[in-house]
């Protein structure tokens, strides 16, 4: 069974500061990987997607790697921002039937 | 377009009264889900529909009756139910293929609260 685990559960940061969120599963047999950003009662919003053919994407100040092998995906965040402030999640899919399996989160706080 | 669209965005419901979550995406996503999130936990899967046809159902407790009419919209029908059914609920499609750059979109969600 996949397992999804994200370290630290919550982080704090002063504003401009570049971050690392870390995200680890223990199946490697993955199709692809996404991060996602969910602001406090609301939906999730799609960051960024890594193929499992990628090593890293980028879009803006957001860097996300994977490493397939050793079952590890990181987000990184440049010059933070409050607004950048969130829970962050990410997500593998595993099975042709399109299944996410979530990790546990991440809730970052960026400190004016 | 890359929108999910969920409506009602908020439901306060007795548990003995029947009422209906509804999903929209105009993506020509064939594959759409429901997932269950509590307070401080990641979503979990409830149902798959592909081709507008149950794919997956999570072992959802039958008070939860999932419905895809159309290859657009995806219902959730509740009836019965108890206030730890109280979450949010959200839906989310995506293409129905087996290939690694396919990608999920996930609506607002519905806030229900069971009373």
């Amino acid at each position: 069974k996949q397992e999804v685990t994200q370290i630290p559960a919550a982080l704090s940061v002063p504003e401009g500061e570049n971050l690392v969120l870390n995200c680890s599963f223990t199946d490697s047999a993955i199709y692809n990987l996404q991060w996602f950003r969910q602001d406090p009662g609301k939906g999730l919003t799609s960051l960024l997607l890594i193929q499992s053919s990628q090593r890293e994407q980028t879009s803006g100040r957001l860097n996300a790697s994977l490493d397939k092998s050793s079952g590890r995906s990181t987000l990184y965040i440049a010059a933070s921002q409050p607004g950048d402030s969130a829970t962050y999640l990410c997500a593998v899919r595993v099975g042709w039937y399109e299944k996410l399996t979530f990790g546990t989160g991440t809730r970052l706080t960026i400190i004016p | 377009d890359t929108e999910v669209t969920q409506t009602p965005k908020h439901l306060v419901m007795g548990m003995t009264n029947k009422k209906s979550l509804k999903c929209e995406q105009h993506m020509g996503h064939r594959a759409m889900y429901w997932y269950k999130q509590k307070a401080k936990k990641p979503p979990e899967l409830m149902f798959v529909y592909s081709y507008e046809k149950l794919s997956i159902n999570e072992s959802v407790p039958s008070r939860f009756s999932p419905e895809c009419p159309n290859s657009s919209l995806l219902n959730l029908h509740l009836h019965a139910l108890q206030p730890e059914d109280s979450a949010l609920y959200l839906c989310a499609s995506s293409h129905n293929r087996a290939r690694d750059n396919t990608e999920a979109f996930f609506g607002q969600g519905t806030r229900l609260t069971v009373v």
